[in-house]
C-alpha cells in the first residue's frame, strides 16, 4: 500500500461527458502529480502541484484541468470525452517540489469511454 | 521537448538468462529514477541515481547512471519469473520543470 488512495477505481462513461478523478496524497506529502497511461504506452505526464499551487505543466489538453485543494487532495477534470481519453489515469506524490526523491503512486482509476 | 528514450520496448528471456534495459536522454538530466510495474499494478519504485558514473546494486539489480548523466541503464542477472513487469525510466531535467518524464519502458516477460 503506497498511501495514495485514487478514486473511482473504475469508470465508463460516453464522450462528451465530463468525469473527475480524484487523489489523496501520501500523509505529509505536498506534491502531486498526474500521469496518463494508455494501452502499452509509458506514463506521460499531464501536471504537478506542490500545495496548492501548480508547478509543472506536461502534455495536458485543454480539455483536461486539474487542481489541488488546501488539504492537498487533488482532482483531475476531464471534460468533452472522446474514445482517446480511454486510459488509465495515475496520481502519484512527493514529498519533493522538484523531482527528486521517489514517487509513490496510487493504483490508477481506468476511465472507459464509449 | 525533453524526451526520454527507452530500449528496447519488450524483451523476452529464459528464467536464469539476464536481461538489460537502457534509458537514453538528448540533454542532461538532474537525476534519473527507475520504477517497476507488474501486470495490472501501479509503478513502484526502484532507485535514484544522481552522481555522474553512479552505480547502485540492489541484490540482482544492477543500475547505472551514465558519466554525462545523459542515460542510465538496469541490468538484472539470472532473471527470476518474479521479475516479469514493465520497467521505467525516469528523468529529471532540474530546474523550474523539476517534473519527471518517464520513458515508454520495457516489458520484460520470463519464461520457466
Amino acid at each position: 500500500d503506497s498511501g495514495v488512495t485514487q478514486t473511482p477505481k473504475h469508470l465508463i462513461t460516453a464522450t462528451g461527458q465530463r468525469v473527475t478523478l480524484r487523489c489523496s496524497p501520501r500523509s505529509g506529502d505536498l506534491s502531486v502529480y498526474w500521469y496518463q497511461q494508455s494501452l502499452d504506452q509509458g506514463l506521460q505526464f499531464l501536471i504537478q502541484y506542490y500545495n496548492g499551487e501548480e508547478r509543472a505543466k506536461g502534455n495536458i489538453l485543454e480539455r483536461f484541468s486539474a487542481q489541488q485543494f488546501p488539504d492537498l487532495h487533488s482532482e483531475l477534470n476531464l471534460s468533452s470525452l472522446e474514445l482517446g481519453d480511454s486510459a488509465l489515469y495515475f496520481c502519484a506524490s512527493s514529498a519533493w517540489r522538484s523531482g527528486t526523491g521517489e514517487l509513490f503512486f496510487g493504483e490508477g482509476s481506468r476511465l472507459t469511454v464509449l | 521537448g525533453q524526451q526520454v528514450m527507452q530500449i528496447p520496448q519488450y524483451q523476452h528471456v529464459q528464467e536464469g538468462e539476464d536481461f538489460t534495459t537502457y534509458c537514453n536522454s538528448s540533454t542532461t538530466l538532474s537525476n534519473i529514477q527507475w520504477y517497476k510495474q507488474r501486470p495490472g499494478g501501479h509503478p513502484v519504485f526502484l532507485i535514484q541515481l544522481v552522481k555522474s558514473g553512479e552505480v547502485k546494486k540492489q541484490k540482482r539489480l544492477t543500475f547505472q547512471f551514465g558519466e554525462a548523466k545523459k542515460n542510465s541503464s538496469l541490468h538484472i542477472t539470472a532473471t527470476q519469473t518474479t521479475d516479469v513487469g514493465t520497467y521505467f525510466c525516469s528523468g529529471n531535467y532540474g530546474g523550474s520543470q523539476g517534473n519527471l518524464i518517464f520513458g515508454k519502458g520495457t516489458k520484460l516477460s520470463v519464461k520457466p
